[in-house]
């Protein structure tokens, strides 16, 4: 079945550092991929996506892009803020029978702490 | 809009008690989902509905859970004769047809069986 892993956490790094969040997943046909991100206290929230293979999605200085290849969807940011601070998920949809995604999969989550 | 709403936000429950859920969808999000998250996992996919019909339930969803939606509006997710195994955060979003636009979640439900 369907499945995303994403590197283990927590990541804890200093205000204005390189972030990268490693993703790979396995699922058969064309997945579309997103990051959500999870505040304290809040639901999740939808980063950014990718539809189709070496499509780059960008939101808030964060980017990711689709490589089928090594079936990866690694997000970056160049500088992180204390305001970035949350869990981070990876996940994907897959076109089921009959045409339609609804359903995601999502990884474990990484939790991302920015210090002053 | 005020987006999705979820309540409660917290639930402690005995084992064995009954407990309901309740979610408001954005109002013209013909689709609702309900995901189950644990500690330290993501969140799994439960069930959904388009407008009223409930279109898929996971093997997740044992006979002791059933979630509703009638009239398409709001969903209620009930779980009977609760069990420890059911502490979670009980997730729920919706959508509109056409899913590349993306879910909206709400906060959700924390539950709590002691």
């Amino acid at each position: 079945g369907d499945s995303v892993t994403q590197m283990e956490g927590p990541v804890t790094l200093s205000e204005e550092a390189f972030l990268t969040i490693n993703c790979t997943y396995t699922a058969t046909g064309y997945p579309s991929l997103f990051w959500y991100v999870q505040y304290p206290g809040e639901g999740l929230q939808l980063l950014l996506k990718a539809t189709k293979a070496d499509d780059k999605g960008s939101n808030k200085g964060f980017e990711a892009t689709y490589r089928k290849e090594t079936t990866s969807f690694h997000l970056e940011k160049g500088s992180v803020q204390v305001s970035d601070s949350a869990v981070y998920f990876c996940a994907l949809s897959r076109e089921e029978s009959g045409g339609s995604n609804y359903k995601l999969t999502f990884g474990k989550g990484t939790l991302l702490t920015v210090n002053p | 809009d005020t987006g999705v709403s979820q309540n409660p936000r917290h639930k402690i429950t005995k084992r064995g008690q009954n407990v309901t859920f309740r979610c408001d969808p954005i109002s013209e999000h013909n689709r609702l989902y309900w995901y189950r998250q644990t500690l330290g996992q993501g969140p799994e996919f439960l069930t959904y509905f388009q407008n009223e019909a409930q279109l898929e339930k996971s093997r997740l969803l044992s006979d002791r859970f059933s979630a509703e939606r009638p009239k398409g509006s709001f969903s209620t997710l009930e779980i009977q004769r609760t069990e420890q195994g059911d502490s979670a955060m009980y997730l729920c979003a919706s959508s509109l047809q056409g899913f590349y636009l993306g879910y909206t979640f709400g906060s959700g439900t924390r539950l709590t069986v002691v």
